[in-house]
């Protein structure tokens, strides 16, 4: 297992809501990536966190945000929730000496109704 | 035109058998890249890194050229476990986006 968790598994939402996903990296990481994905596509890049500050942005709207804390673990937030917003969630860490390589939680199953 | 495009599956091949998957991708800056393997419902999980030199590990072997702006993938002898789909990721600007393919899938049957 990598050591990344990821909370919770799954989720049911309805459209309008609010959500808060969390991470926790792998020990020793100061970096972690989320993504979302669809079914039957590959993961795509929602933004990246080095400690604590955001890193990099992939194509998706304000309402998606997050935030890393001290520890390095994370939230991803997303506001104002669409039908199109159901989804896997992924959170990767990196770093520790390999910092491109990442390292992949569970995930979230996020549905909304 | 995709930022990474790779081979449309499913490829059903028998246990044994070799298979080669491709992937291609569009920012000729792109500095890193990486085969990630996913099993249905599953997080990816990291098959190899691809360097120009090639790499192999066991049965798999990993292949770039910079100058055609492609990945491949070999894998010899066929295991069913290795029955999944295979991601192509490209990092651009010192890892700060990381773009996957949209995967192809393989199905290795007895």
């Amino acid at each position: 297992e990598t050591g990344v968790t990821q909370s919770p598994t799954h989720l049911i939402k309805t459209r309008g809501q609010q959500v808060t996903l969390r991470c926790s990296s792998q020990s020793g990481h100061n970096t972690v990536s989320w993504y979302q994905q669809a079914l039957g596509q590959g993961p795509q890049f929602i933004f990246q966190y080095y400690r604590e500050e955001e890193n990099g942005r992939g194509n998706f709207p304000p309402r998606f945000s997050g935030l890393q804390f001290p520890n390095y673990s994370s939230e991803l937030n997303v506001n104002a929730l669409e039908l199109d917003d159901s989804a896997l969630y992924l959170c990767a860490s990196s770093g520790g000496g390999t910092q491109e390589t990442q390292y992949f939680g569970p995930g979230t199953r996020l549905l909304v109704l | 035109r995709k930022e990474v495009e790779q081979d449309p599956g499913p490829f059903n091949v028998p246990e044994g058998a070799t298979v080669a998957f491709n992937c291609t991708y569009s920012n000729s800056a792109s500095q890193s890249f990486f085969w990630y393997r996913q099993d249905c419902r599953k997080e990816p999980k990291l098959l190899m890194s691809v360097y120009s030199s090639g790499n192999e590990d066991g049965r798999f072997t990993a292949q770039l050229n910079r100058a055609s702006q492609y990945i491949s993938l070999l894998i010899r002898d066929s295991k069913l476990s290795d029955s999944a789909t295979y991601l192509c990721v490209v990092l651009n600007t010192g890892g700060f986006k990381t773009i996957f393919g949209a995967g192809t899938r393989l199905f290795v049957k007895a």
